[in-house]
């Protein structure tokens, strides 16, 4: 049972307009979640994270929501620029574990 | 920030073999190591959780005398795939923590290919 769901596989966006991508989680126990980039054949980059006492967080062109009561998490981009073109991992954590990934959403930044 | 340096970045061995991989923290001491697997177009699966000087946690499901975990020291941890077959060819990434940022940084990853 997936505990972290990306439903779309990719998402194609237009050069400097806003990227959603989108992530649900159903473990109620996760408590922080964050965002990773990832190139093929490299390791994640991590990129922002959530706390689960908010409901928002920003860092400069990636902004993070948080609706814990739909348990829903997700991404946006603004502006959009082709470097952000990656495959992009929602992840979670609850307790001490280890991370539990979504299966990503590969994003390609159309020019 | 961190640095978590992952080696081999690829190899290519015989099917029956041993394939080590290192994971090292290099500017800061680890206490918690992170193993997950990645198949193609799939998610990264946790595998094992290591903690400095103690046996290695595994996920269910998880081999724990096919993936051999050492974690000696604060910034050393390596994965040992014993007697590797085809099934075991999949994409390997260590990620390290000092306690304070869990599981925040991240090795480059090793490909595995077993022939």
């Amino acid at each position: 049972d997936q505990q972290v769901k990306q439903n779309s596989p990719s998402l194609s966006v237009q050069e400097g307009r806003i990227s959603i991508l989108n992530c649900d989680y159903t473990n109620s126990m996760f408590d922080y979640f964050l965002w990773y980039k990832k190139y093929p054949a490299e390791g994640p980059t991590f990129l922002i994270s959530i706390s689960s006492i908010k409901d928002k967080n920003e860092d400069g062109r990636f902004t993070v929501f948080l609706n814990k009561s739909a348990k829903h998490l997700s991404l946006h981009i603004v502006p959009s620029q082709p470097g952000d073109s990656a495959v992009y991992f929602c992840a979670a954590r609850g307790g001490a574990d280890g991370l539990t990934f979504g299966k990503g959403t590969h994003l390609i930044i159309q020019p | 920030g961190a640095v978590v340096s992952q080696h081999p970045s690829w190899v290519i061995c015989k099917s029956g073999t041993s394939v080590k991989i290192e994971c090292r923290s290099l500017d800061f001491q680890a206490t918690t190591m992170f193993w997950y697997r990645q198949f193609p177009k799939q998610s990264l699966m946790l595998m094992a959780t290591s903690n400095e000087g103690s046996k290695a946690t595994y996920e269910q499901g998880v081999e724990k005398d096919k993936f051999l975990i050492n974690h000696a020291s604060l910034t050393l941890s390596t994965l040992t795939v014993t007697s590797a077959h085809p099934e075991d060819s999949s994409f390997y990434i260590c990620s390290a923590s000092s306690g304070t940022q869990l599981g925040l940084f991240f090795g480059s990853g090793t490909q595995l290919s077993v022939l």
